[in-house]
């Protein structure tokens, strides 16, 4: 069973443009989640996603940063118009919470450079 | 809103000796407890966890922790480090009121010399 799988595993991005960070969740994993890591810092939550809805974003700056989780493919993190700021690990995790599993289950990351 | 506390941002040993890592949690009437581990430029690792039941819970690599609800406490401890061990990690809540999110503490960097 392959595990979580993000990609790019590292990108670099000019100020102004987009970036788009892709995670595949484990086989049978219906819930996402999405974290940043900024650098010496610890993982902040950014969002939880379910297929097709958003459960909680309470993480999510509120401005350029957005997330999506489609019936089919894989979840996607948006970020428009990067600035410096934005420069960071962003790790997603996935889980199964049938059964009383409650583990997350963490991707490599993609460590986006902003230039 | 649950938060979580590493008492300890760099923790050197050396190898063969014990260690011990310390986290503390805001108290909550239910909580999941969980350690990761991440070694550099990857993702992070499940150590072992706390959801119910004994106090004590041993995880992979030797590691063990024990859950203290009185002290809201959940230390992490190897009685014998390894140079491999050498690597950040994380202590982290699941808050069952908040969906199952993870709130992390700040990470301990836990380097082990020879």
């Amino acid at each position: 069973n392959a595990g979580v799988m993000q990609n790019p595993r590292h990108l670099v991005r000019r100020r102004g443009q987009e970036a788009r960070l892709r995670c595949s969740p484990m086989k049978g994993h219906s819930h996402v989640y999405w974290y940043r890591q900024l650098p010496e810092e610890g993982l902040k939550f950014m969002v939880y996603l379910q297929k097709e809805n958003i459960i909680d974003e309470s993480g999510m700056p509120k401005e350029r940063f957005s997330a999506e989780f489609p019936k089919e493919g894989p979840s996607i993190l948006r970020i428009q118009q990067v600035v410096r700021g934005d420069s960071a690990a962003y790790f997603c995790a996935s889980a199964d919470y049938t059964g009383g599993q409650e583990t997350q289950y963490f991707g490599p990351g993609t460590r986006l450079l902003v230039l | 809103a649950q938060s979580v506390t590493q008492l300890d941002s760099q923790v050197p040993v050396f190898e063969e000796a014990p260690v011990e890592l310390r986290c503390n949690y805001s108290s909550s009437v239910s909580v999941y407890l969980f350690w990761y581990v991440q070694y550099p430029n990857q993702g992070l690792q499940l150590l072992l966890k706390y959801l119910s039941g004994s106090t004590l819970v041993k995880g992979i690599n030797g590691f063990e922790a024990e859950f203290n609800k009185s002290q809201t406490s959940f230390h992490l401890r190897k009685p014998s480090v390894h140079i491999s061990d050498t690597a950040e990690y994380f202590c982290a809540v699941s808050d069952l009121n908040q969906g199952g999110k993870l709130i992390f503490g700040q990470g301990t960097e836990l380097s082990v010399k020879p």
